[in-house]
């Protein structure tokens, strides 16, 4: 299996400038989480999707930011507009929700924004 | 959700036994004991989790104490690519939530 998938790996871009981080979850699971990462904040749930419907979006920053999961196998993350507080690593993790509830996550994008 | 406390960093030798130790003194009995680690510049990787009795996998062991309001995770023999965070995290058996702490930062020397 090839885990979870998530692209860009790296990003810069600029204040004012969208921003769109994508994930493939592993093939079979139910759930995606969308987490962020920043030395201040540690590690916070963003978004919470089960069976394509997002179920928690409460760590969600402000609306700026949204996420959208059309299928089973892809999900987004969009930012717009960007600011240089944005900045972090952001993971998408997916799972089996009711069997096992163990979270794999994707490798992280590294966002900068200048 | 019950908080757990973990000591900041710690050490051991390669080839040694790692031993992390968390407390959740407040932890329900619905609430699962879940490890997870993050390597540098990579994503947190699940390592084993249990309930009430002691759980082994190819990766580690996890002692709970009879009150459940401590663990150990335990890495057998430990390797400089064992050089990571390690999480461990109180959740509810109902919950979808990890809530992520500070961590235990394991060096692992040559």
């Amino acid at each position: 299996d090839a885990g979870v998938i998530q692209s860009p790996r790296h990003e810069v871009t600029e204040m004012g400038q969208e921003v769109t981080l994508r994930c493939k979850p592993i093939s079979g699971h139910n759930s995606l989480f969308w987490y962020r990462q920043t030395m201040m904040r540690g590690l916070e749930l963003l978004i919470y999707f089960n069976n394509n419907v997002p179920i928690d979006d409460s760590g969600m920053p402000e609306d700026r930011f949204s996420a959208k999961m059309p299928n089973a196998s892809f999900s987004t993350l969009k930012i717009q507009p960007s600011e240089p507080r944005d900045s972090a690593v952001y993971f998408c993790a997916s799972g089996l929700r009711g069997i096992t509830d163990t979270q794999y996550f994707g490798p992280g994008t590294r966002l900068t924004v200048l | 959700d019950a908080k757990t406390t973990q000591p900041t960093s710690m050490d051991c030798a390669e080839g040694r036994a790692a031993n992390l130790p968390c407390n959740h003194s407040t932890i329900s009995g619905n609430e699962y004991v879940y490890w997870y680690r993050q390597i540098h510049s990579q994503g947190p990787q699940y390592i084993i989790h249990g309930l009430k009795n002691n759980e082994t996998n190819e990766m580690a062991s996890l002692i709970i104490t009879e009150d459940r309001k401590s663990s150990t995770l335990i890495l057998p023999h430990a390797t400089l690519r064992d050089t990571a965070v390690y999480y461990c995290i109180v959740r509810p058996d109902s919950s979808y939530k990890l809530i992520f702490g500070s961590g235990t930062r394991l060096l692992v020397r040559p």
